[in-house]
């Protein structure tokens, strides 16, 4: 079968760095997104990566290793109002996205 | 209007009701989508249409009736719903649906109350 796996909860502090890890077992490979859900609202698109490496994108950066299954998010200097759910998503063989459940990310003060 | 558009945002049926589920994009997309999103759970798609046509129907129940009249919109009827059929219903459109890069856009979803 198909599969992400994120954690289910993340705590921060406001300003560090923090990391959200994805991995996945999916029927083929092209493409693996990342998405933002603030509570109530739609998720929106942060990033996207196809090839192994690091693509940065201001204060967020996402990594992909193929080889592993295995990608990340960073976010770095920490702000308030990144407090949401992170969703990863892979796109399989048939062109279908399929998602993880989601991590939420607690920011605290 | 830009974006996804959905309405109604809040909707609460008892089992016996019929009701619609709207969605508008205003994005020029050609691929639209219905998913259930529940707690804690990854999102479920339910159909997918690209051109107007469905290409994906995930072994969703016949209580849930999908239409596309045409590539900017989209609707989910409803009928002899369950309580458990209670959770967040997010549309989403994308350029079309058979490529790799296929960033979809969501509107902010329906949130559904089956009594």
């Amino acid at each position: 079968g198909q599969n992400i796996d994120q954690p289910t909860e993340m705590t921060a502090t406001e300003g560090a760095i923090v990391q959200i890890n994805c991995t996945y077992q999916t029927s083929g490979f092209n493409g693996l997104f990342w998405y933002q859900q603030h509570a109530g609202e739609a998720p929106t698109f942060l990033s996207y990566n196809v090839l192994d490496g690091l693509e940065e994108k201001g204060r967020f950066s996402s990594f992909l290793s193929r080889s592993k299954g295995y990608s990340y998010l960073l976010l770095k200097e920490l702000q308030m109002k990144d407090s949401a759910s992170y969703l990863c998503a892979v796109v399989d063989s048939n062109y279908q996205l399929i998602w993880g459940a989601g991590t939420k990310l607690i920011i605290k003060p | 209007e830009t974006g996804v558009t959905q309405t109604p945002r809040h909707l609460v049926m008892g089992m016996t009701n019929k009701k619609s589920l709207k969605c508008e994009q205003h994005l020029g997309h050609n691929a639209m989508y219905w998913y259930k999103q529940s707690a804690k759970k990854p999102l479920e798609l339910m159909f997918v249409y690209n051109f107007k046509e469905q290409t994906e129907n995930n072994s969703v129940p016949s209580r849930f009736s999908p239409e596309c009249p045409n590539s900017s919109h989209l609707f989910l009827h409803l009928h002899t719903l369950q309580p458990e059929d209670s959770a967040l219903y997010l549309c989403a459109s994308s350029q079309d649906s058979g490529s790799s890069y296929n960033e979809q856009f969501f509107g902010p979803g329906t949130r559904l109350t089956v009594l």
